[in-house]
């Protein structure tokens, strides 16, 4: 089945460690986007990139880095410059909507909830 | 990005029709209304989405006004399920578009039995 896939789901980390969280998706889609949550708070983006090789920083892109060295994957580096990387994360992908294509939407991964102990 | 404006939460009893506000008033000529809603501790899930003309589909109904600075997500019968956050999303289309989705704290809908 086609569809977005983080890992993991639940995730610990020491502080001042670096921390890799995993995204792939098969549904051939050029954006993928990595967001943030914290508690009843809504998302907020930190990275996204619209093709392989490059991106681009969201809202809130400090202490966090991406790569995207092919179009299924999208990974996310929590640095240790973060300063509080407790939250859930979730990854995003769509087609890039350019003028007269028709715009669809995102597709969410379930989320990793990580947590530095 | 244009901004958009939901009330913080809404109660609805299970089986009645539920309406979900919108304010978008800066809203420009190329951004379509998008909603997802989001279960707790899962993804967001895409709903609906509309650019002038009110929209149905298998989920939900879409209503947007004529001068398209607000919106209403219907839900037209409440379940248990449909208990979440309903996020009010302006994405824009175009040359300039990257697709982004830009989240604001949304609407939690709790349905009552």
């Amino acid at each position: 089945d086609g569809g977005i896939t983080q890992s993991p789901k639940y995730l610990f980390r020491k502080e001042g460690q670096n921390v890799t969280l995993s995204c792939e998706q098969n549904l051939n889609h050029d954006a993928m986007y990595w967001y943030r949550q914290d508690p009843g708070q809504g998302l907020r983006l930190i990275y996204y990139s619209q093709i392989v090789n490059d991106f681009q920083k969201g809202d809130i892109a400090e202490g966090y880095s991406v790569s995207r060295e092919k179009k299924e994957s999208f990974p996310l580096t929590v640095t240790s410059a973060q300063k509080n990387p407790t939250a859930f994360y979730l990854c995003a992908s769509s087609i890039l909507g350019r003028t007269g294509l028709r715009i669809t939407e995102a597709f969410f991964g379930q989320g990793t909830r990580l947590t530095v102990v | 990005d244009a901004k958009t404006t939901q009330p913080n939460s809404m109660e609805s009893n299970e089986e009645e029709p539920v309406h979900l506000p919108c304010n978008h008033s800066t809203i420009s000529g190329t951004d379509y209304i998008h909603w997802y809603r989001q279960l707790p501790s899962q993804g967001p899930e895409y709903v609906i989405h509309g650019l002038t003309s009110n929209v149905n589909n298998r989920m939900a109904s879409l209503a947007i006004a004529e001068d398209r600075k607000s919106s209403t997500l219907i839900l037209h019968r409440a379940t248990l399920r449909d208990a979440a956050v309903y996020y009010c999303i302006l994405r824009v289309q175009g040359s300039s578009n990257t697709g982004k989705l830009i989240f604001g704290q949304g609407t939690t809908l709790q349905v009552k039995p």
